[in-house]
């Protein structure tokens, strides 16, 4: 079954220090997301891109954030300069299509941790 | 962003079924129900979803109240890997995004 991988599995960082996290989403989805999740907290939603553009983003993603798809299988997140508090996983998701009954399919994460 | 309630904790015993439930009073109607699950250390895994009829798929069933306001997800027999956190979650139609809660942490029991 395709399945969205994400590398690395785990960063170390130093704070202040711009970090890019890779994913490459199932081959033929359409919709992409970056979500985070802070040890012992909810998973939060950061942004979600289509067409080579954001379509959505939340009030977390502001401009230390920025998301890009290089070429036609990956997608990245990259933290331009980063903070203790961006310490947490981060799971990017991919769907077929935009659509009520279209589900997400996350990868396994990657663990960011900011000394 | 509609919202659903669910119990913090559920504890259910190995090769029993077990019954998940979620209240979406504020559901709309053209909101799908999906359900998700978080084992340790993974990225949240889709589970199923449903509109108005009951669904079974390899994972699970789903059960949902005729005025759709509640749902059930059903484990019809449990086992050790289950244990998760269980999120229900309404995918509004139009919006991309899923929006997580706490979710129902199920602990099974040898």
């Amino acid at each position: 079954e395709p399945e969205v991988t994400q590398t690395p599995s785990h960063q170390v960082t130093q704070m202040g220090q711009e970090v890019i996290l890779r994913c490459v989403p199932i081959s033929n989805h359409l919709y992409f997301y970056w979500y985070r999740q802070i040890l012992g907290q909810k998973v939060e939603f950061l942004v979600s891109f289509y067409n080579n553009e954001i379509s959505e983003k939340s009030e977390i993603f502001d401009d230390q954030f920025s998301v890009e798809r290089p070429d036609g299988s990956n997608f990245t997140l990259k933290i331009r300069s980063t903070k203790l508090e961006d310490s947490a996983m981060y799971f990017c998701a991919s769907s077929p299509e935009n659509r009520g009954d279209s589900p997400l399919h996350f990868g396994n994460g990657t663990r960011l941790t900011v000394t | 962003d509609a919202k659903t309630t669910q119990p913090n904790s559920m504890e259910s015993n190995e090769e029993e079924p077990v019954h998940l439930p979620c209240n979406h009073s504020t559901i709309s109607g053209t909101d799908y129900i999906h359900w998700y699950r978080q084992l340790p250390s993974q990225g949240p895994e889709y589970v199923i979803h449903g509109l108005t009829s009951n669904v079974n798929n390899r994972m699970a069933s789903l059960a949902i109240a005729e005025d759709r306001k509640s749902s059930t997800l059903i484990l019809h027999r449990a086992t050790l890997r289950d244990a998760a956190v269980y999120y229900c979650i309404l995918k509004i139609q139009g919006a991309q995004k899923l929006v997580f809660g706490q979710g129902t942490r199920l602990t099974i029991n040898p």
